[in-house]
């Protein structure tokens, strides 16, 4: 079974100050693995992947993250934090059996203040 | 860019009648899936279809739920008999063969039940 953690309910950071979301996850196979990001009362948006390749992905609106296999971790980072990112953000596995379905963590409050 | 669109944005029914989700996915796409959402909570996985059967289900998916893609373009799901914790965002997903774990999410429907 496939799992996701993210150890944070919030994170608080200062406008231009580097931000760190933090996600660690657990699968059986290789990891697909995915960071999306919701503001209040929308649908998710896609911010980035990894599926295979160079270990630091670049994604949207300046976010990246880090895949670290050794630490089973993928946690999102923008160097400089915008007033404008303070949102939900979610992490998720997937895996690629037929049934594909994505495992979400529990999400984390991104709160950026100026 | 294609996208998945999901109808309606919010939907209010009163406890016990039956509701209908509609979702369009994007065109090339053969695998597809309906995700959860509580309020304040993580996103949950519903279930997964292709080829015109449920590939997986989860827990949540019990008999008051089913799936239906009555024609070439529109994925629904069916609430026969809804519940006040049936109250939630539904998310649509498709993807494409072999790609089963990047999942490209519609905007969401919120469904209210009263």
């Amino acid at each position: 079974a496939q799992s996701v953690a993210q150890p944070e309910d919030q994170v608080n950071v200062a406008e231009g100050n580097p931000l760190t979301v933090k996600c660690t996850y657990s699968v059986s196979g290789n990891p697909y693995l995915f960071w999306y990001v919701q503001y209040p009362n929308r649908g998710l948006q896609f911010l980035l992947k990894y599926i295979t390749g160079d270990n630091l992905v670049k994604g949207s609106y300046g976010f990246e993250a880090e895949f670290n296999k050794s630490q089973t971790s993928f946690h999102l980072k923008k160097p400089s934090a915008l007033v404008s990112d303070s949102a939900l953000y979610f992490c998720a596995v997937s895996d690629n059996t037929n049934a594909g379905k994505s495992t979400f963590g529990d999400g984390t409050t991104l709160t950026v203040k100026p | 860019e294609p996208e998945v669109t999901q109808t309606p944005s919010h939907q209010v029914t009163q406890m016990g009648q039956e509701v209908i989700l509609r979702c369009v996915p994007i065109s090339n796409h053969l695998y597809f899936y309906w995700y959860r959402q509580i309020l304040g909570q993580k996103v949950e996985f519903l279930v997964s279809f292709y080829n015109n059967e449920i590939s997986e289900k989860s827990e949540i998916f019990d008999d008051q739920f089913s799936v239906e893609r009555p024609d070439g373009s529109n994925f629904t799901l069916k609430i026969r008999s809804t519940k006040l914790e049936d109250s939630a965002m539904y998310f649509c997903a498709s993807s494409v063969a072999g790609k089963f774990y990047e999942q490209y999410f519609g905007p969401g429907t919120r469904l209210t039940v009263t």
